[in-house]
């Protein structure tokens, strides 16, 4: 079974701020790794995913997500953020190879955005 | 727009009733998973079908049961429903069963059981 941690449930930031929003997971076997964004009153859409090769992986938006896979960690940066990037952020995985690929969420980061 | 439809929107009822909620998947997309989101528990698994098949369960009550259409729609039935029931299920839908397959989500259906 696997299991996600973020760290924090909410984050508020200044505009403009850098901001690190923290994950780290638990699982017994090889994980695919996600960050999924959820704005007001909509549903979830996928932001980056870590499959394999390089550890950085980063979205069309300007976030970006490092795996760490000795510290079981996959945590989302954003060097500058704006106000629309105000949404519920959620990490996420999936075990390889286990013919289903459901998947684990954390319990979400809430990133308010100050102007 | 992810693709992936759900009705309805909202949804209010009482509780012991029985609701069904309704997805259709991307064009061309075999797998359907359910998901309910509620403040205390989060967002969690209940199951997925493949194809018409049922691939695996999570989380899912007795009292709820799901089915994959030749169409491939897919309903999720909760039956007896209780307080507690109230969250927001999602629908999302991918292409195949591996891991790496996007899994794309709809707007939710929102129930309230008063």
């Amino acid at each position: 079974a696997q299991s996600v941690t973020q760290l924090d449930s909410q984050v508020p930031v200044f505009e403009e701020a850098p901001v690190e929003l923290r994950c780290n997971y638990s699982s017994s076997v090889s994980v695919y790794l996600f960050w999924y964004v959820q704005y007001p009153n909509q549903g979830l859409q996928l932001l980056l995913k870590y499959l394999s090769g390089s550890t950085l992986v980063e979205s069309i938006n300007g976030f970006e997500a490092e795996f760490n896979k000795s510290q079981t960690s996959f945590h989302l940066r954003k060097p500058s953020v704006h106000i629309s990037d105000t949404a519920e952020y959620f990490c996420a995985v999936t075990p390889w190879g286990a013919g289903s690929y459901q998947l684990t969420f954390g319990k979400g980061t809430k990133l308010s955005v100050i102007p | 727009d992810s693709g992936v439809t759900q009705t309805p929107k909202h949804l209010i009822t009482a509780t012991g009733q029985r609701v069904t909620l309704r997805c259709s998947p991307r064009s061309g997309d075999l797998s359907v998973y359910w998901y309910q989101q509620s403040l205390d528990q989060g967002l969690q698994f209940l199951i997925q079908y493949y194809n018409g098949e049922e691939r695996a369960k999570g989380n899912i009550l007795e009292r709820f049961s799901a089915q994959q259409f030749p169409d491939l729609h897919s309903e999720l039935n909760l039956s007896s429903l209780e307080l507690g029931d109230s969250a927001l299920y999602f629908c999302a839908s991918s292409s195949g069963t591996s891991g790496d397959n996007e899994q794309f989500f709809g707007p939710g259906t929102r129930l309230t059981v008063l």
